[in-house]
């Protein structure tokens, strides 16, 4: 069975600094993996994925991920924070070939402070 | 929110009734979904549908039931078995990817 742990359930992070948010995943072969963002009562919205290639996947609002295949990470970065961009960020990851069962993390909620 | 629209935004419900909650799109998308989201616990999928008059059961269906007879929509009734119906509710498109709802908040009263 495949599973997401999300680690830490609130990062705190001064605007204008490096963030990161932790995934790790366990999935059988080779995984589909996905970062989500959600603001209050809205519905998730779509960040970037990794499939294949490129261990660095850039996405939108200036965020990045990067697939670690040995440590079986994929660990949310923005070299520098804004005060928009805290919300709630999910991670999630589908069997290899896609297919379209994805399992979410529990979710971590991103603070960014002045 | 691209297509797909969730209503209503709140819903109140008193205990013992069964309510449904609406999902319409208009991506002609097959494959459809609904999530519930508690605090802390991530989202977790309830139902989804890959095809018109037919669809799964996900990790927790008790307590819930779906149908859909139509391509452009994927009701969720939520029935007086579901001990806790008390979450957020969201429906989801998939193609090549998750498209979502702005969901519904259910509260029991």
């Amino acid at each position: 069975a495949q599973s997401v742990a999300q680690p830490e359930d609130q990062v705190n992070v001064a605007e204008g600094n490096p963030l990161t948010v932790k995934c790790t995943y366990s999935v059988s072969g080779n995984p589909y993996l996905f970062w989500y963002v959600q603001y209050p009562n809205r519905g998730l919205q779509f960040l970037l994925k990794y499939i294949t290639g490129d261990n660095l996947v850039k996405g939108s609002y200036g965020f990045e991920a990067e697939f670690n295949k040995s440590q079986t990470s994929f660990h949310l970065k923005k070299p520098s924070a804004l005060v928009s961009d805290s919300a709630l960020y999910f991670c999630a990851v589908s069997p290899t070939g896609g297919g379209n069962k994805l399992t979410f993390g529990t979710g971590t909620q991103l603070k960014v402070e002045l | 929110d691209g297509g797909i629209t969730q209503s209503p935004k709140y819903l109140f419900r008193k205990e013992g009734q069964n309510v449904t909650l609406s999902c319409e799109q208009n991506l002609n998308h097959d494959a459809m979904y609904w999530y519930r989201q508690d605090p802390g616990q991530g989202l977790r999928l309830i139902y989804y549908s890959q095809i018109v008059n037919d669809f799964q059961k996900g990790d927790i269906a008790e307590g819930y039931s779906v149908s859909r007879e139509k391509k452009e929509s994927f009701p969720l009734t939520v029935t007086s078995a579901q001990k806790n119906p008390t979450a957020f509710y969201l429906c989801a498109l998939y193609s090549r990817g998750y498209t979502f709802g702005s969901g519904t908040r259910l509260t029991v009263v």
